[in-house]
């Protein structure tokens, strides 16, 4: 069973860094791209960034909204996926899940539970 | 980027109801379209890829149609596991957008 578990969020101050973690199990990790989803509190869903699998190169997307704060990377022989994020500011507090991109149709067929980022002081 | 948008934003309807979501692209997206349920509280779950192809699991009630930039989301007979909110994906192309959402709701 394909399975994804988000950890490291929880209360930062604006300008503050804080780094996420996806772990993942039950497929191929090496074999997916993987993207962060946030929601921010009663809103909705926003993509965040994409990195892709070793054959691509391990290239990376952002959304304008964090490009240059942002950064996605991802480590195979752990299974594991991480937003490390710089210069928080408020509009950055949302839930953040991380997705695995599926073959058929190249979207997300599975997502962890989300963490919650809080950025305030 | 590519705008998304829904219609309506929240639709109140009752168990045995057939519903319609409506989304709209800004551009052309061919059938780079997908349908996301999220319930309160839960991860987004995935409904319909590419527009029309229904993702292994999800009920036969659920169906998808459209090309270009006109998608609809159909649930033939409503239950009460459907009232949740409803959000269109395109991904055609980067950035990758969503829809704002529409709330089916008692």
């Amino acid at each position: 069973e394909v399975y994804l578990e988000e950890s490291g969020g929880g209360l930062v101050q604006p300008g503050g860094s804080l780094r996420l973690s996806c772990t993942a199990s039950g497929f191929t990790f090496s074999d997916h791209y993987m993207d962060w989803v946030r929601q921010a509190p009663g809103k909705g869903l926003e993509w965040v960034g994409r990195i892709k699998h070793r054959s691509d190169g391990y290239i990376t997307q952002y959304a304008a909204s964090v490009t240059g704060r942002f950064t996605i990377s991802r480590d195979d022989s752990k299974n594991s996926l991480f937003l490390q994020m710089n210069s928080l500011t408020t509009d950055d507090t949302a839930t953040y899940y991380c997705a695995r991109r599926a073959t058929p149709g190249l979207t997300w067929d599975s997502w962890g539970q989300g963490t919650l980022v809080t950025v305030s002081s | 980027d590519v705008q998304m948008t829904q219609s309506p934003s929240t639709l109140s309807a009752s168990v045995g109801d057939r519903v319609s979501i409506s989304c709209r692209a800004s551009e052309n997206i061919n059938t780079w379209l997908a349908w996301f349920q999220q319930r309160p509280g839960k991860a987004p779950r995935l409904l319909i890829y590419k527009a029309i192809s229904l993702h292994t699991g999800v009920p036969s009630r659920f169906s998808g149609s459209g090309s270009g930039r006109e998608f609809t989301l159909t649930i033939s007979s409503l239950q009460p596991d459907d009232f949740a909110t409803y959000y269109c994906l395109q991904n055609d192309r980067y950035p990758l957008t969503f829809g704002p959402g529409t709330k089916v709701d008692i």
